[in-house]
């Protein structure tokens, strides 16, 4: 089944101690991409990643990290966690980058204290 | 830059009644729209994307969508309401053609449907 994976669906930490939550597709998608989702603020794109080695800042890129060292994986890391950043986020993968249709992760819900 | 308004936050509809969702974009072309709707507790699923040629789109379960570029818009319809499509609906805007890697999405519309 063609899907996208998030670890872990839920997660609560302390302010400063580092996180990451991984995504992972099998449709042997080029483009990823993390959106984190705020309530009346929609969905606003983080980072975006259009192959294996190459990613970009996206619109509220601030205090997150990513990688991209094999195609199917995308990990959001977050190394010194803010309550700020206290959000539901979503990662998702399209063949053809922004104008392709996106297939999303369940989403993963972060509480940082 | 492009943006996208959703200029209802909440609508509430009779089951059965027709819809009508509103989005408005802005950009210096014509870009690629989208909606996507997010039931609770799930991530986002395509319901329809306008690319180019007939302005009227057809998506899943029921929804079109028509761009209207005199309007700058990309409103989304449903003849018919049913009490499962009560969900929140994003609409978003991309730039055309290969090598586009931002997306934009609007702020949502949740949409409430009663029986």
């Amino acid at each position: 089944e063609a899907q996208v994976t998030q670890n872990p669906r839920y997660l609560i930490t302390v302010t400063g101690k580092k996180l990451t939550v991984t995504c992972s597709q099998n449709m042997n998608h080029e483009y990823m991409s993390w959106y984190r989702q705020d309530p009346g603020l929609g969905l606003r794109q983080i980072y975006y990643s259009m192959n294996v080695e190459v990613t970009d800042k996206g619109d509220v890129p601030e205090g997150y990290k990513v990688s991209r060292k094999e195609k199917r994986n995308f990990p959001l890391i977050l190394e010194s966690p803010s309550p700020n950043q206290t959000s539901l986020y979503f990662c998702a993968s399209s063949q053809d980058g922004a104008s392709d249709t996106q297939y999303f992760g369940p989403g993963t819900r972060l509480t940082v204290l | 830059a492009q943006s996208v308004t959703q200029p209802d936050i909440h609508i509430t509809v009779s089951e059965g009644a027709s819809l009508e969702l509103r989005c408005n974009y802005s950009y210096g072309a014509t870009p690629y729209l989208f909606w996507y709707v997010q039931s609770p507790g799930q991530g986002l699923q395509l319901l329809l994307k306008y690319f180019s040629g007939d302005t009227l789109v057809q998506g899943i379960k029921g929804f079109e969508a028509e761009f209207k570029r005199s309007q700058s818009s990309f409103n989304l319809r449903k003849p018919s309401v049913h009490w499962s499509d009560a969900a929140e609906y994003f609409c978003a805007v991309g730039a055309p053609g290969a090598g586009s890697y931002q997306l934009t999405f609007g702020k949502g519309t949740k949409l409430s449907v009663i029986p």
